[in-house]
Parts: structure tokens; C-alpha cells; sequence
């Protein structure tokens, strides 16, 4: 069975960009999360889909971030325009359904916004 | 304000001896705690979980240790072995919702 994967594995870009991150779950789950991890900090949860509805997003920074969910399947999340402050590593997660605990995570995507 | 706290950012253990994590919790609405595993690149991996009607959850060689009045778990390994070497993430969920709130990690290093 194929894990959680995440594109690109590592982003680069300038102030006032625009990236968007991909995030293919494991098939089957209807849960995906995007959390975010800053510089040695603690793992921060950004958002949670259930299938391709957003049910808590109260972890959003700011409306630069846009993350969706086309059909349930995989998941992109946009930053625009980044900011120094939004470098950090995005993970994405999945699980099966309410209640299940028990997240799997992605290797992440590294951003760096310079 | 951090709701999940793991005081210890280091802790370094001889390979064959007991390692113990820490970790401490402020929200008493917490019902699930969860320890996961990351190695450098990779994302976090799951490695043991607790339920707060529980006190105790082994799976081999880890132990999770639950004290709800204390708001404190642990998480003991033994015996260590080189490749536990590892950050280690205490993470926690509530009923009403999903999300989990992780601390910022206990890096380990067993060496021989």
C-alpha cells in the first residue's frame, strides 16, 4: 500500500511568490491534514478535510494560505503572496475516518522562502 | 500558550539501557495521546498510542505511561538500540475533534 506522498520535496522561492504544495493521501482515507512545522518548533496543525470538505481550518495563518481538496483525493495547498515568515516544513496527513487517531504522515515539503 | 510541552529537547542513552521521554499536558479535555517517531527527511511515523481511560499501553519494547492527574505521559523504551535514534514527538487529541497538538520534540540518541 502506498504511503502519504508530497510534491515537491523541496521549494525555493522569493518573497511574494506564489507555491502551491501537492498532497496524494493514502487511497481510501477520507481525513487529510496539512500541519507545519517552524524551525525546531513544535508540529503546528493547519487545516483537516473530510473527504473535499474543509471541517477545521481554524489553524490557517492568514488568507495567503488556500488549501483544497478536488473530488476527496489529493490536496494542494497555496501560499500567496509567501512571506519570510511562512518557510517552514508542510506536512501532510491522512487517516480513515471519525475518530481514527491514528494519522500517517508524509516526508513533507520543505519550503524556503528568501 | 503550548498545550503539549516536552521539556527535554535532548536525551542521550547507552544502547541497552532505558530510554524515557517526557511529556506534559495542560488541556484536561485531552483523551487520546499518541508518541510519534521522525527521522531526519522523513515525516513523522506513529509509534505507540493511549487512551485516558488507560494507564499503561506496551507494544514491545516501548510503554506508554498515562498520569491524568498529573497531566504527564512517558514514553519508555527498553532495552534502547542504536536505531531508536530519533526525534520523538508526544502528540495529543480530544473527542471533538480530530487535529492533533504535537510538542516540539525530544531528540534521542542511543550510542553503543
Amino acid at each position: 500500500e502506498a504511503g502519504v506522498t508530497q510534491f515537491p520535496s523541496h521549494s525555493v522561492i522569493e518573497k511574494g511568490q506564489t507555491v502551491t504544495l501537492r498532497c496524494d493521501p493514502i487511497s481510501g482515507h477520507d481525513n487529510l491534514y496539512w500541519y507545519r512545522r517552524v524551525m525546531g518548533k513544535e508540529i503546528k496543525f493547519l487545516l483537516h478535510f473530510v473527504k473535499e470538505s474543509k471541517q477545521d481550518e481554524s489553524g490557517m495563518p492568514n488568507n495567503r494560505f488556500l488549501a483544497e481538496r478536488t473530488g476527496g483525493t489529493y490536496s494542494t495547498l497555496k501560499v500567496q503572496p509567501a512571506e519570510l515568515e511562512d518557510s517552514g516544513v508542510y506536512f501532510c496527513a491522512s487517516s480513515w475516518g471519525r475518530g481514527d487517531y491514528e494519522q500517517y504522515f508524509g516526508p513533507g515539503t520543505r519550503l524556503t522562502v528568501t | 500558550d503550548q498545550q503539549v510541552k516536552q521539556n527535554s529537547p535532548s536525551l542521550s542513552v547507552q544502547e541497552g539501557r532505558i530510554s524515557i521521554l517526557n511529556c506534559d499536558y495542560t488541556n484536561s479535555m485531552f483523551d487520546y495521546f499518541l508518541w510519534y517517531k521522525k527521522y531526519p527527511a522523513e515525516g513523522p511515523t506513529f509509534l505507540i498510542s493511549i487512551s485516558s481511560i488507560k494507564d499503561k499501553n506496551e507494544d514491545g519494547r516501548f510503554t506508554v505511561f498515562l498520569n491524568k492527574s498529573a497531566k504527564h505521559l512517558s514514553l519508555h523504551i527498553v532495552p534502547s538500540q542504536p536505531g531508536d535514534s530519533a526525534v520523538y514527538f508526544c502528540a495529543a487529541s480530544s473527542y471533538n475533534t480530530d487535529k492533533l497538538i504535537f510538542g516540539t520534540g525530544t531528540r534521542l540518541q542511543v550510542f553503543p
